[in-house]
């Protein structure tokens, strides 16, 4: 089963900063299979990336992905106070279990 | 608009049973397989399983943390996504949401709705 693990677990920037995420596979993967999503707290999760680089619907260009095989990347450039969220990443699977979530990295803005 | 509205969730004692229901509105559901999606109370998400469409035969995965207790189905003709959790344990405890699936991700979610399972 491949596991994703996420870092760093927490992250405190000021606004207008960037801050970047990581996101390290067990095992090299699609990037087609790569999603990003946030969750504020009360909130349901929200698509943010998908294919690793493609941002979903709404979400603004200070959002971007990269990566491929097993390093993967979001980064959020000029920090907004709405920007604090736990982030996860999520990877596809042709094998059970379809999907898998990583742990989470929780971002913090002074 | 695409809306998911869960329902169904309470308190439940360990070994029982409950069922989940998702109701969807703004899309063809018949059309898109559909996910189920946890999250205990501070805690990461966890993936619970997954159907299909009638194109692919309605076929049900989960992951081995349920497989054997939890049953997911659907009535297209209603728009309803179900989650029939069996023998529950206090681990069950979460949130649980409903969400459409989409090439590989879930696009669209509901806002969940809370399982308790305590004596």
């Amino acid at each position: 089963e491949i596991v994703l693990t996420q870092s760093p677990g927490t992250l405190s920037l000021s606004p207008g900063e960037r801050a970047t995420l990581s996101c390290w596979a067990s095992q090299s993967i699609s990037s087609s299979y790569l999603a990003w999503y946030q969750q504020k707290p009360g909130q349901a999760p929200r698509l943010l990336i998908y294919g690793a680089s493609t941002r979903a619907t709404g979400i603004p260009d200070r959002f971007s992905g990269s990566g491929s095989g097993t390093d993967f990347t979001l980064t959020i450039s000029r920090l907004e106070p709405e920007d604090s969220a736990v982030y996860y990443c999520q990877r596809y699977g042709t094998s059970l279990p379809t999907y898998t979530f990583g742990q989470g990295t929780k971002l913090e803005i002074k | 608009e695409v809306q998911l509205v869960e329902s169904g969730g309470g308190l439940v004692q360990p070994g029982g049973s409950l069922r989940l229901s998702c109701a969807a509105s703004g899309f063809t559901f018949s059309d898109n397989y559909m996910n189920w999606v946890r999250q205990a109370p501070g805690k990461g998400l966890e993936w619970v399983g997954r159907i299909r469409n009638k194109g692919g035969r309605y076929i049900t995965e989960y992951a081995a943390s349920v497989e054997g207790r939890f049953i997911i189905s659907r009535d297209d003709s209603k728009n309803s996504l179900f989650l029939q959790m069996n023998s529950l344990k206090t681990e069950d405890t979460a949130v649980y949401y409903c969400a459409r699936d989409f090439y590989y991700k879930s696009d669209y979610w509901g806002q969940g709705t809370l399982v308790t399972v305590s004596s």
